[in-house]
């Protein structure tokens, strides 16, 4: 079974500022990693993936991601936030076996980004 | 291309009823997903549809069904609807297996 635990419900940040959104997961077995981001009243949009390769993962809105498999965590981070990034975030993995796509969530984050 | 799609985006039903809710994927995209999200249970898989066959299911009750059609289209049914069935659900298509998944908007059902 796997499992993800987003370490902040929430987190407020002031514009310009760098912020971290971390994220642990428990698997018994690999997984793909990904991070959704969801504005209000929206679905999901994808904001990056790791599948292989390089741990360093590079998404859209100049976001990106480490993916440390000894810590287990996939903690995501952006530079210098604006105010139009304040969203919920969530972290989601799936298990590589079966080829089956299911995505199991993080109860999410919540940026709030302030002038 | 167009995104996914899904219809309605708002519902409000009687508890007792039954309800359909509607889903074209991403053109190419053989796989279909479905979530539902509740403030408290947050994002919950409940099934997904491959070639017209549900290969993986989530912990829901036989309430919740599904089904897709030849032209990759799902609909997910709900019957004899609680109150805890009001929740914000979620499409979403995979041009793989890899577990990215491409939402739609989401269908907001209300039961009273």
């Amino acid at each position: 079974a796997q499992s993800v635990t987003q370490l902040d419900s929430q987190v407020p940040v002031f514009e310009e500022a760098p912020v971290e959104l971390r994220c642990n997961y428990s698997s018994s077995v690999s997984v793909y990693l990904f991070w959704y981001v969801q504005y209000p009243n929206q679905g999901l949009q994808l904001l990056l993936k790791y599948l292989s390769g390089s741990t360093l993962v590079k998404g859209i809105n100049g976001f990106e991601a480490e993916f440390n498999k000894s810590q287990t965590s996939f903690h995501l981070r952006k530079p210098s936030v604006h105010i139009s990034d304040t969203a919920e975030y969530f972290c989601a993995v799936s298990p590589f076996s079966g080829g089956y796509n299911k995505l199991i969530f993080g109860a999410g984050t919540r940026l709030a980004v302030h002038p | 291309k167009a995104g996914v799609t899904q219809t309605p985006r708002y519902l409000i039903k009687t508890r007792g009823q039954q309800v359909t809710l509607s889903c074209s994927p991403i053109s190419g995209h053989r796989s279909v997903s479905w979530y539902q999200q509740t403030p408290g249970q947050g994002l919950q898989f409940l099934f997904e549809y491959f070639s017209e066959t549900q290969r993986n299911k989530g912990n829901f009750p036989g309430r919740f069904s599904g089904r897709q059609f030849s032209n990759s289209r799902s609909e997910m049914n709900v019957s004899t609807l609680e109150l805890g069935d009001s929740a914000l659900y979620l499409c979403a298509s995979s041009p793989g297996n890899a577990g990215e998944q491409y939402f739609g908007p989401g269908t907001r059902l209300t039961v009273t």
